[in-house]
């Protein structure tokens, strides 16, 4: 069965201080992994999509990774700004059609 | 344009009423989905229209009921819900059905069902 997993549940930083969100997945052919950024009681919003281990992005204080079993989300020097629940999704080759299945997702909360 | 635009923001419904939550997008997208989403869980996926027809019902009981009038439009029409349907309801949409397409979702309709 396709599954992810997300790590930590929630992580409280001080503002500057960086780290990383981790996303572990067991997929039957992976077609791509994505990030969103979640705000209470908001649609998630479009971070990243990585399809290759390997593969590495950026936006801003963002950075995401994939490997062949995880993706992780780093982040730079956070601002209180970025406090947000952050959510990994896959696309998994099984599926069929573009169905993407959601991780629980990491509560951030950067303090100033 | 590059929004999902879902009415009503927020509904509170008895659970003998009839409702229904609208979404729109004008980005051309031919894939339409709904998602149901609890308090500090993950989205759930509910329905996936592509190219107008209905083409993932991921076992969602008949008391909801989606319609794709168009290829911008997507509704989910509401009938005798129970207080548990309570929750944050997302459209999202995506350029194709195929693999590697992502979402852009929509804020969400707040449902209450008292």
């Amino acid at each position: 069965e396709d599954q992810v997993t997300q790590s930590p549940e929630a992580l409280r930083l001080q503002e500057g201080e960086s780290s990383s969100l981790n996303c572990s997945y067991t997929v039957s052919g992976l077609r791509g992994l994505f990030w969103y950024r979640q705000d209470p009681g908001k649609g998630p919003e479009f971070l990243f999509t990585l399809y290759s281990a390997g593969e590495e992005k950026e936006k801003e204080r963002l950075k995401a990774t994939l490997t062949k079993k995880e993706s992780f989300l780093h982040i730079t020097a956070p601002k209180p700004e970025d406090s947000a629940t952050y959510l990994c999704a896959v696309q998994a080759g099984s599926g069929g059609y573009n169905k993407l299945i959601f991780g629980a997702g990491t509560r951030l909360a950067v303090h100033p | 344009d590059t929004e999902v635009t879902q009415t009503p923001k927020h509904l509170v419904m008895g659970m003998t009423n009839k409702k229904s939550l609208k979404c729109e997008q004008h980005m051309g997208h031919r894939a339409m989905y709904w998602y149901k989403q609890k308090a500090k869980k993950p989205p759930e996926l509910m329905f996936v229209y592509s190219y107008e027809k209905l083409s993932i019902n991921e076992s969602v009981p008949s008391r909801f009921s989606p319609e794709c009038p168009n290829s911008s439009l997507l509704n989910l029409h509401l009938h005798a819900l129970q207080p548990e349907d309570s929750a944050l309801y997302l459209c999202a949409s995506s350029q194709g059905d195929s693999v590697g397409y992502g979402y852009t979702f929509g804020s969400g309709t707040r449902l209450t069902v008292v």
